[in-house]
């Protein structure tokens, strides 16, 4: 497609479930990554792939968080025991990166709103 | 490491007067620079980038924004506010490493009053 598109747009969980929030990034890019938005507007990146591959990791909680890009299927963000924390706005972008040229823009999808209870 | 800083959360400019925003971006190497534009409940929309090849860049909306080594800078401006402007916007950053991530600031609102 010609957007990013994520989904869901809200998810609502207890605190302690799990969370399962979906990217299908935009039709030949092979960049995806991911950012988490908190109240106060700061972005904080996640993660991110090449293709499937996991590119960048340096962002993501060492618990609880886990990510995947597989062929052919949407790339998913998982949250395993959600704490209260965790509520903010998840933003998938893509990008048709080539390596060695950082200069290409992220397009972003209109993120997934989560919010533990 | 590289950083953003945009100075004022919020900014108020009356129906076409010229609209300001400032950014400043710390980095060891010349550095890959963007605006966005976020809309309520919205992701966040690319204005413009800055990708070495001129120092005064143009974006969409009538949004442009100039390059400065010396100040190490990238303000945002528009000669005339609409107030279909109001709205949030990110000064970005990404290195010209192998990381790609882009590295935000803390966002200015632009609020415009009829």
């Amino acid at each position: 497609g010609e957007e990013v598109a994520q989904t869901p747009k809200h998810l609502v969980r207890g605190e302690g479930q799990k969370a399962k929030l979906y990217c299908a990034p935009i039709k030949g890019h092979s960049y995806v990554f991911w950012y988490q938005q908190v109240l106060k507007n700061e972005f904080k990146f996640l993660i991110s792939f090449q293709n499937e591959n996991v590119f960048d990791e340096t962002g993501m909680p060492k618990e609880r968080f886990s990510a995947k890009c597989l062929p052919n299927s949407p790339c998913s963000l998982e949250i395993q025991a959600t704490k209260l924390e965790d509520s903010a706005v998840y933003f998938c972008a893509s990008s048709p990166l080539q390596t060695g040229r950082s200069n290409q823009p992220q397009h972003f999808g209109d993120g997934t709103r989560l919010s533990i209870l | 490491a590289q950083s953003v800083t945009q100075l004022g959360s919020h900014v108020s400019v009356s129906e076409g007067a010229l609209v300001l925003l400032r950014c400043n971006y710390s980095s060891s190497v010349p550095p890959y620079l963007f605006w966005y534009v976020q809309y309520p409940n919205q992701g966040l929309q690319l204005l413009l980038k800055y990708t070495s090849a001129a120092t005064l860049v143009k974006g969409i909306n009538g949004f442009e924004a100039e390059f400065k080594k010396s100040e190490t800078s990238f303000h945002l401006t528009k000669p005339s506010a609409h107030m279909s402007d109001a709205a949030e916007y990110f000064c970005a950053v990404s290195g010209r490493d192998s990381s790609y991530k882009l590295i935000f600031g803390s966002g200015t609102r632009l609020l415009v009053r009829p």
